[in-house]
């Protein structure tokens, strides 16, 4: 059974600096991962989605690494800002279209 | 892009009653959505698989005569809670698949129950 892990569960950290969000899943045989962002009480923002072929994906300040065989995936932020505060959310998609959500990091970046 | 809206935003209702969420495809065909739990502090749980003219999938441990799932067009998708309880409160999140590989999520429901 496919279980998806977030660490660590919540972090702050000022403003500017860089930061690394990480998720592990335990079965390899994923068909995608996907970084989503759920700002309190709202739904999810898609940020990156990497296919099991690749290796990262980068969209602005943000980079989103797998590496399958170990079952992890980084997401970066780079030089991150108070807008950036929400909980972050990985999820795997095993190959039957649903998604398998870890418990999310929530990130809190000061002013 | 792809947008997915749902109705309500936001519900509260009294316990015993039932509530209708809608999820819908605005700018896309999807014949199949998914719709998602996820309690405070927890990660979003799969409930159901709907397929747009037959009957929706449920996971396991999930009750399909209290969570009523239609998909009669290929842009709307209900929920309906039934006889909800306050244990039912929860976050409701749609997804709509545009192609095999494509899901977009819509805003949520808070379904709050008293």
């Amino acid at each position: 059974k496919q279980e998806v892990t977030q660490i660590p569960a919540a972090l702050s950290v000022p403003e500017g600096e860089n930061l690394v969000l990480n998720c592990s899943f335990t079965d390899s045989a994923i068909y995608n991962l996907q970084w989503f962002r759920q700002d309190p009480g709202k739904g999810l923002t898609s940020l990156l989605l990497i296919q099991s072929s690749q290796r990262e994906q980068t969209s602005g300040r943000l980079n989103a690494s797998l590496d399958k065989s170990s079952g992890r995936s980084t997401l970066y932020i780079a030089a991150s800002q108070p807008g950036d505060s929400a909980t972050y959310l990985c999820a795997v998609d095993p190959g039957t279209y649903k998604y398998i959500f870890g418990t999310g990091t929530r990130l809190k970046v000061l002013a | 892009g792809a947008v997915v809206s749902q109705h309500p935003s936001w519900v509260i209702c009294k316990s015993g009653t039932s509530v209708k969420i809608e999820c819908r495809s605005l700018d896309f065909q999807a014949t199949t959505m998914f719709w998602y739990r996820q309690f405070p502090k927890q990660s979003l749980m799969l409930m159901a698989t709907s397929n747009e003219g037959s009957k929706a999938t449920y996971e396991q441990g999930v009750e399909k005569d209290k969570f009523l799932i239609n998909h009669a067009s290929l842009t709307l998708s209900t929920l309906t809670v039934t006889s909800a309880h306050p244990e039912d409160s929860s976050f409701y999140i749609c997804s709509a698949e545009r192609e095999p590989d494509e899901q977009y999520f819509g805003p949520g429901t808070r379904l709050t129950v008293t």
